[in-house]
C-alpha cells in the first residue's frame, strides 16, 4: 500500500516570497491533515479536510495560508508571503476516518526562510 | 483544551536496558491514543495504537499501555538497541483532532 507522498521534500525561499506544498494521501482516505511542526515542538494542526470539505483550519493564519482539497483526493498548501517563523516542516496525515483510526504521516515538506 | 505532555524531554541509556517513555494528558475523553516515532530529517512512523476501551498494546519489544483516569500512558521499550534512538511523540485523538506531545529523544549508546 502506497504511503502519504508530499512534494517538494525541501524548500528554501526568501521571506515575502510564496510557496505551495503538495500531497496526496493514502487512496480512500477521506480525512486529509496538514500540521506545521517547529524544531523541537510536536506537530501543530493547521487545517482538517474530510472529503474536500473543511472540518478545522481554527488554527490556521488565513491572511498567509491557504490549503485546498479538490475533488476528495490531493491537497495543496499555499504560504503567501512567507514570514521566517514560517520555518518548520509541513506534514501532511491521513486517515480512514477523523476519529478511532490510525493516523499515517507523509515524510514532511522542510520549509527554510530566509 | 487537551494538553499533553512528555516527560523526560531527553534520554540517553546504554544499548540493552530496558526503558519507558512518559506521556500525561489533561482531558480524559478521548478516543484512542498513539504513539509515533519520528527520525531526524523523516515524517512520523506510527508505532503503537491503544483506543480508549483499551488497557495495553504490545507491537515486538513494545508495550504501550494507557490509564484513562489518570490520563497517563507509557511507552515500554524492552533491551533497547541504537537502531532505536529517535523522537518518540504521543498523540492523544479527541475524535475532532489528535493534540501531540513535543516529545522524548531518544539515544541508546551502542
Amino acid at each position: 500500500e502506497a504511503g502519504v507522498a508530499q512534494s517538494p521534500r525541501y524548500k528554501i525561499i526568501e521571506k515575502r516570497q510564496s510557496v505551495a506544498f503538495w500531497c496526496n494521501p493514502i487512496s480512500g482516505h477521506a480525512t486529509l491533515y496538514w500540521y506545521q511542526q517547529i524544531l523541537g515542538q510536536g506537530p501543530k494542526l493547521l487545517i482538517q479536510f474530510q472529503n474536500n470539505g473543511v472540518v478545522d483550519d481554527s488554527q490556521l493564519p488565513k491572511d498567509r495560508f491557504s490549503a485546498e482539497r479538490l475533488k476528495g483526493v490531493d491537497s495543496t498548501l499555499k504560504i503567501q508571503p512567507a514570514k521566517l517563523e514560517d520555518s518548520a516542516v509541513y506534514l501532511c496525515a491521513s486517515s480512514v476516518t477523523g476519529s478511532g483510526n490510525t493516523i499515517y504521516f507523509g515524510e514532511g515538506s522542510w520549509l527554510t526562510v530566509v | 483544551k487537551q494538553e499533553v505532555t512528555q516527560i523526560p524531554a531527553a534520554l540517553s541509556v546504554p544499548e540493552g536496558e530496558n526503558l519507558v517513555l512518559n506521556c500525561s494528558f489533561t482531558d480524559s475523553a478521548i478516543y484512542n491514543l498513539q504513539w509515533f516515532r519520528q527520525d531526524p530529517g523523516k515524517g512520523l512512523t506510527s508505532l503503537l495504537l491503544i483506543q480508549s476501551s483499551q488497557r495495553e498494546q504490545t507491537s515486538g519489544r513494545l508495550n504501550a499501555s494507557l490509564d484513562k483516569s489518570s490520563g497517563r500512558s507509557t511507552l515500554y521499550i524492552a533491551a533497547s538497541q541504537p537502531g532505536d534512538s529517535a523522537t518518540y511523540l504521543c498523540a492523544v485523538n479527541t475524535g475532532n483532532q489528535f493534540y501531540f506531545g513535543t516529545g522524548t529523544s531518544l539515544t541508546v549508546i551502542p
